[in-house]
């Protein structure tokens, strides 16, 4: 199983501060041949279902507010969130799906300082 | 607007079954392959298994921790998904989200159904 790893495990930043969260995969999640990563972005707050942020590392979801960007390739990953506001206080998760069985990460929890 | 809405859940004591559903509505059901996902109390997300569409084989994989114990369904009639979990361990205590998504991540998801394993 691919193992994913998120750093850190929470962090505290300022309201219009950046914020960055790392996702490591164990093995690269890049499908060669559509030059894809499999790797895709989940927000959840509390008492909520996740929200799908992010997919092929990148690409932003529907309605998802340009302020939250996905970017890397093959093993290292990152979300970034150029901006933070109030309503992004929630537990962030990297997921790949390039592989079964699909893997998560162990959770970036993200507060204001 | 998609809505998908579990329901089944419950106490249920070690060693016991139940069975969860999932309801579907606002896209074609029978085009989607559908997954299990469980949070356990205070802790991440597990991905428990999924079920490809029939025009896809209409084949289901599983997390190793519930394989040959849990079983995942799919009535495309009903617009229904099902997840029959038996051997029920109290590890399998976690709120159980069922969710659409195969090449583009899990982008829908319900509210979740509780499942209780205790003595």
């Amino acid at each position: 199983d691919i193992v994913m790893t998120q750093s850190p495990d929470s962090l505290a930043v300022s309201l219009g501060e950046r914020a960055t969260i790392n996702c490591k995969s164990s093995q690269s999640v890049l499908y060669s041949s559509n030059n894809r990563n499999y790797l895709a972005w989940y927000q959840q707050k509390p008492g909520q279902p996740p929200k799908l942020l992010i997919y092929w590392a990148s690409a932003r979801e529907s309605g998802v507010p340009d302020r939250f960007s996905g970017n890397g390739s093959g093993t290292d990953f990152t979300l970034t969130i150029s901006s933070l506001q109030a309503e992004d206080v929630a537990v962030y998760y990297c997921q790949q799906y390039y592989s079964t069985p699909p893997t998560f990460g162990g959770g970036t929890k993200v507060e204001i300082k | 607007e998609v809505q998908l809405v579990e329901s089944g859940g419950g106490l249920v004591k070690p060693g016991g079954s139940l069975r969860l559903s999932c309801a579907a509505s606002g896209f074609t059901f029978s085009n989607a392959w559908m997954n299990w996902v469980r949070q356990a109390p205070g802790k991440g997300l597990e991905w428990v298994g999924r079920i490809k569409t029939k025009a896809d084989t209409g084949t289901s994989d599983y997390a190793a921790p519930v394989k040959d114990r849990f079983t995942i369904s799919r009535d495309d009639s009903k617009n229904t998904l099902y997840l029959q979990m038996s051997s029920l361990k109290t590890e399998d205590t976690a709120v159980y989200y069922c969710a659409t998504g195969a090449a583009t991540g899990l982008g829908y998801w319900g509210q979740g159904t509780l499942v209780t394993v205790s003595s």
